[in-house]
């Protein structure tokens, strides 16, 4: 069984710091990982995954995120925050072997401060 | 078509109706996901379809709810009975052949049981 960890239901960070949004998961089997992001108002779209090519993970936006397998994590980062960046921010999982589920994280939502 | 649709886009009914919840993925799609995203909370993952097929309908809450999926394409999520616990918005998601490929997400049906 897979679940999704998201620590943090709210971040805050000011415009040009550090993005960083946590994602801890639990999986019996090599897992695929994935990031994805709501914006006020639109639909849920992929920033980026991991599906066991490299461990570091670049996706739109400058985005990255790094898998860790001995830490069991797929924290998410962003050198410089931006004001477009405000959305709220989802962790998932799904089992590499079957991918008969897939299980989302509670979300983080990511405040920029001018 | 150029995303995936679900319709109608807002339901309200009545406690103990049945509702229907279309949704039309990507056309070539064989994958196709069903979530419910309920206030406050993360999505939670109901069932997907490679084709016609359901592997595992585990995900689904209890047995007023059921998804089918004809020719490959449109698939239907059916409420029994609806409860108001079951006011959510409910996600449909496609993607190109499995859970390792992105995901596209439709606007969602946002379903209101009186």
């Amino acid at each position: 069984a897979q679940s999704v960890t998201q620590l943090g239901s709210h971040v805050s960070v000011s415009e040009g710091a550090l993005v960083l949004l946590r994602c801890n998961y639990s999986s019996s089997v090599p897992p695929y990982l994935f990031w994805y992001v709501q914006y006020p108002n639109q639909g849920l779209q992929l920033l980026l995954k991991y599906t066991s090519a490299a461990t570091l993970v670049k996706g739109i936006n400058g985005f990255e995120a790094e898998f860790k397998k001995s830490e069991t994590s797929f924290h998410l980062t962003k050198p410089s925050a931006h004001m477009s960046d405000a959305a709220e921010y989802f962790c998932a999982v799904s089992d590499s072997r079957t991918g008969n589920q897939f299980y989302f994280g509670t979300g983080t939502s990511l405040t920029v401060i001018p | 078509g150029a995303g995936v649709s679900q319709s109608p886009s807002n339901k309200v009914t009545e406690k103990g109706k049945d509702v229907e919840l279309r949704c039309d993925p990507i056309s070539g799609h064989t994958a196709l996901y069903w979530y419910r995203q309920s206030l406050g909370q993360g999505l939670e993952f109901l069932i997907y379809f490679q084709g016609n097929s359901a592997p595992d309908k585990s995900g689904l809450p209890s047995d007023r709810f059921s998804a089918e999926r004809t020719g490959g394409s449109v698939s239907t999520l059916t409420i029994q009975r609806t409860q108001q616990e079951d006011s959510a918005v409910y996600l449909c998601a496609s993607s190109s052949k499995g859970p390792q490929e992105t995901q596209y997400f439709g606007p969602g049906t946002r379903l209101l049981v009186l």
